[in-house]
């Protein structure tokens, strides 16, 4: 089976435009995670979705924002970039208990 | 609630050394744990699982983790550390109950001498 896949892999945006990312999960997997990781935060959780659902939602501003579409593959937006969202952002798909990763996507906001 | 912590930012051996990474978590329910290695610019790859079979888990690469649920700890080790080893090493801790979203813990750097 195909892993996750992520567009783009690298993306340099300014302060204020907005980015989208995408994801594509496994095969079959029905769930979609986002994180951001950061040198100084390490990984932190940013949404679930499950079956186009938003199910889980980690404690980040409302600039962050994703959907999931039918065939299971997520989009996830962040609009008025700030300098602070320069980040690897990580998409993972799971069936059940053990989640996948993508390679992610490096964000650099200027 | 649950919570990983992981021993150590960063751990160095030589090459051929025994690798101890330590984990230490919190749950309030039977936990499931895992262990996942980063390099650099590439997402997480799962190197092992625990989901309450046997106490002893192999996973990838020669790795091996035990779970002490006395000790609270899912401490991973491979007796013998290769160059290829150096990484970034997350363990992390999820709730068979419910969502599964894992808790992470902030990493170990294993820096490996030749």
């Amino acid at each position: 089976k195909a892993g996750v896949t992520q567009t783009p892999r690298y993306l340099i945006k300014t302060r204020g435009q907005q980015v989208t990312l995408s994801c594509s999960p496994i095969s079959g997997h029905r769930s979609v995670s986002w994180y951001q990781q950061t040198p100084g935060q390490g990984l932190q959780f940013l949404f679930e979705y499950f079956s186009e659902t938003q199910r889980n939602k980690g404690n980040f501003p409302g600039r962050f924002s994703g959907r999931q579409f039918s065939n299971s593959r997520s989009e996830m937006n962040v609009s008025t970039l700030e300098l602070g969202d320069s980040a690897l952002y990580l998409c993972a798909s799971s069936l059940a208990e053990t989640q996948y990763f993508g390679p992610g996507t490096r964000l650099l906001v200027l | 609630a649950q919570s990983v912590t992981q021993l150590g930012s960063h751990v160095s051996v030589s090459e051929g050394a025994l690798v101890l990474l330590r984990c230490n978590y919190s749950s309030s329910v039977p936990p499931y744990l895992f262990w996942y290695v980063q390099y650099p610019n590439q997402g997480l790859q799962l190197l092992l699982k625990y989901t309450s079979a046997a106490t002893l888990v192999k996973g990838i690469n020669g790795f091996e983790a035990e779970f002490k649920k006395s000790e609270t700890s899912f401490h991973l080790t491979k007796p013998s550390a290769h160059m290829s080893d150096a990484a970034e090493y997350f363990c992390a801790v999820s709730s068979s109950g419910g969502s599964y979203i894992p808790t992470f813990g902030r990493g170990t750097s294993l820096i490996v001498h030749p």
